[in-house]
């Protein structure tokens, strides 16, 4: 079975940019959640869809944060205009009908640095 | 948004002794407590996990021990191995998965 695949596997960027983070989930999955880890952190929810539909999206900043799961499948996260602080891993995990059992699967996740 | 606080932050241990991580939780709607493993430049991956209505949960070296009246719950890695060497995040799960800080766990050779 693949894994949740992210792309790409690190950027830099200058505050004020824009930035997309891309995940294919394991296939089937319906849920799809996209996690920030700052470094010596534990993962923050920011956005979990349930196929295509935003299921909890509370702690996502949306004044620079925004975040789009097309036909149910692939998930974007955007980021514009990048802060310092949002400097961090994000990292996407799918689960799939009985996560109870088998957990959320993350994939490796995109190092973002804004300098 | 943390509301599973974890600890120690970190723990070095020789290898052939015993890990061990505890966390606490406040939210009693949690009705799913896993732990994870991670790897430097990898994600977290799912080790052990237990639901409330049991006291513990044995696979391999790795124990969850569950205190439901205390809302505290802990890993154990028995025999630890230098290879355990990775930062361990204990979990729990309502709506959704809540991390605690992670804890980063060396074992020496």
């Amino acid at each position: 079975e693949a894994g949740v695949a992210q792309s790409p596997r690190y950027k830099i960027i200058e505050k004020r940019q824009s930035v997309a983070f891309w995940c294919n989930p394991i296939s089937g999955h319906a849920t799809l959640y996209w996690y920030q880890q700052i470094l010596g952190q534990g993962p923050k929810l920011l956005i979990q869809f349930q196929n295509n539909g935003v299921v909890d999206d509370s702690q996502l900043p949306k004044d620079r944060f925004s975040a789009e799961r097309l036909k149910g499948v692939d998930s974007t996260l955007k980021i514009q205009p990048a802060k310092l602080e949002d400097s961090a891993v994000y990292l996407c995990a799918s689960s799939g009908t009985n996560p109870y059992l088998y957990g959320y699967t993350f994939g490796s996740g995109t190092r973002l640095t804004v300098v | 948004q943390q509301q599973v606080k974890q600890s120690p932050q970190s723990l070095i241990v020789q290898k052939g002794g015993i890990s061990i991580i505890n966390c606490a939780y406040e939210n009693t709607a949690f009705d799913y407590f896993p732990w994870y493993q991670q790897f430097p430049g990898k994600g977290p991956a799912l080790l052990i996990a237990i639901r409330p209505d049991v006291s513990e949960k044995k696979e391999g070296r790795f124990t969850i021990s569950f205190n439901k009246s205390a809302k505290q719950f802990s890993l154990h890695i028995m025999d630890s191995q230098p290879g355990d060497s990775a930062t361990y995040f204990c979990a729990a799960n309502y709506d959704d998965m809540r991390f605690g800080a992670g804890t980063r766990l060396t074992v020496k050779p």
